[in-house]
């Protein structure tokens, strides 16, 4: 079984400080980790993905997540908000059980750039 | 554009309406997945189809309907829906139904709205 918990349904930021979503995660397998960006009525975008190489991942416009397997954490940052920034952004966690590949969606964390 | 395209944008149709919504890729992948995202909730999984084959379906009402001729395509055949299947559906795609450290590649999704 594996699920995900996004701690904060809504942070608000002023525009230039930084950015921390928080992401924790439960998986019976070794995960894959995921964090994606929904900006208003379109889909999903890939941000970043963490799959057991390096724990401090680089993603797209400046963000980056680190993979703390003891704190089972996979939180979100970025040094600078950009008005762009402002969307909602989920934390995803695979896991493969007998080869079916299967995706665990947070609820989400809608990100308020305050200008 | 992701290289997943979800028509049309936007729907309004009727409870007694038949319509349908299609999604195509053109990425080389082989799994094809439906999606809702309904406010306030995570995203649902719908169904899963491999290699055309449907391989999940997670208890979706018989008013929805999948069809997927091939590994390019997928719909979902709409009939006499309910309001509170007002929401935004998703289509997804990956290499295959196994593991996939690359994550899923989504449309833009159709938002529907039942009347």
């Amino acid at each position: 079984a594996q699920s995900v918990t996004q701690l904060d349904s809504h942070v608000s930021v002023s525009e230039g400080t930084p950015v921390l979503l928080r992401c924790n995660y439960s998986s019976s397998y070794s995960p894959s980790l995921f964090w994606y960006v929904q900006h208003p009525n379109k889909g999903l975008q890939l941000l970043l993905k963490y799959t057991s190489a390096a724990t401090l991942v680089k993603g797209i416009n400046g963000f980056e997540a680190e993979f703390k397997k003891s704190e089972t954490s996979f939180h979100l940052t970025k040094p600078s908000a950009h008005m762009s920034d402002a969307a909602e952004y989920f934390c995803v966690v695979s896991g493969a059980n007998f080869g079916n590949e299967k995706l665990t969606f947070g609820t989400g964390t809608r990100l308020t750039i305050i200008p | 554009e992701t290289g997943v395209t979800q028509t049309p944008r936007h729907l309004v149709m009727g409870m007694t309406n038949k319509k349908s919504l299609k999604c195509e890729q053109h990425l080389g992948h082989n799994a094809m997945y439906w999606y809702k995202q309904s406010a306030k909730k995570p995203l649902e999984l719908m169904f899963v189809y491999n290699f055309k084959e449907q391989t999940e379906n997670n208890s979706v009402p018989s008013r929805f309907s999948p069809e997927c001729p091939n590994s390019s395509h997928l719909f979902l055949h709409l009939h006499t829906l309910q309001p509170e299947d007002s929401a935004l559906y998703l289509c997804a795609s990956s290499q295959d139904q196994g593991p996939t450290p690359y994550g899923y590649t989504f449309g833009s999704g159709t938002r529907l709205t039942v009347v």
